[in-house]
């Protein structure tokens, strides 16, 4: 592992059905974060943690939960999909306040049919 | 509210310079970055500003002015590998990164 590992790559999911997506980063960054990309609009973010054992809401939070149990892995949940939760889905960490940049993960695309 | 500006597509030639421009208005401003994505992959960090002036990097360049809440990424000799989507995003007072839309960058021969 090199930086940010998301899985899966891509997802077909079925409404109402529980979806968790994985992140893990080897660099020991203690910031993390989970945004939501689509067409036209910036990247969103869904939910944060500074550091392992605490996280936060961010703008977009409503049908999404996270945990961070340890430095490296940030799972998101999707509690009960639907349609609207189609979009890019990216992993994102950063050192400290960012000011180094954010680094990302190559992202998941998911549909919710 | 918060709100980041920035020129929905812009075309280019090869060989040539190209200045997109961010305007934003956020709570607060702890710095902006520029990312380049390509599409269908990751947002790669470009280039960050927190004090006023021009930050050089090969052949891009970024320049921020606090006071007028503005920023332009200058990207020099284009070429076509340069063809992606250009984010300007701002990091607010509680160091949350406020985004743009992008600017979809379409380098010509």
């Amino acid at each position: 592992i090199a930086g940010i590992t998301q899985a899966p790559t891509s997802q077909i999911l079925a409404a109402g059905r529980r979806m968790t997506l994985r992140c893990t980063q080897d660099m020991r960054h203690n910031a993390m974060y989970w945004y939501r990309q689509d067409l036209g609009l910036g990247l969103r973010l869904i939910h944060y943690s500074n550091t392992a054992g605490t996280t936060g809401k961010g703008e977009v939070p409503d049908g999404y939960s996270v945990s961070r149990a340890n430095t490296d892995d940030f799972p998101l949940t999707l509690a009960s999909a639907v349609p609207s939760q189609t979009s890019v889905y990216f992993c994102a960490s950063s050192e400290g306040s960012g000011g180094n940049g954010y680094t990302f993960g190559s992202g998941t695309r998911l549909t919710v049919v | 509210g918060q709100n980041i500006d920035q020129p929905t597509e812009m075309t280019a030639t090869e060989g040539a310079i190209v200045q997109i421009n961010c305007t934003y208005q956020t709570s607060g401003f702890n710095g902006l970055f520029w990312y380049q994505q390509h599409a269908g992959e990751a947002p790669t960090f470009l280039s960050y500003n927190v004090l006023d002036g021009l930050e050089e990097k090969g052949r891009f360049s970024s320049f921020l002015s606090r006071s007028k809440g503005y920023s332009y990424l200058l990207l020099k000799e284009l070429q076509m590998k340069d063809s992606a989507s250009y984010l300007c995003a701002v990091q607010d007072s509680n160091y949350q990164l406020i985004w743009g839309a992008g600017t979809k960058l379409i380098i010509k021969p």
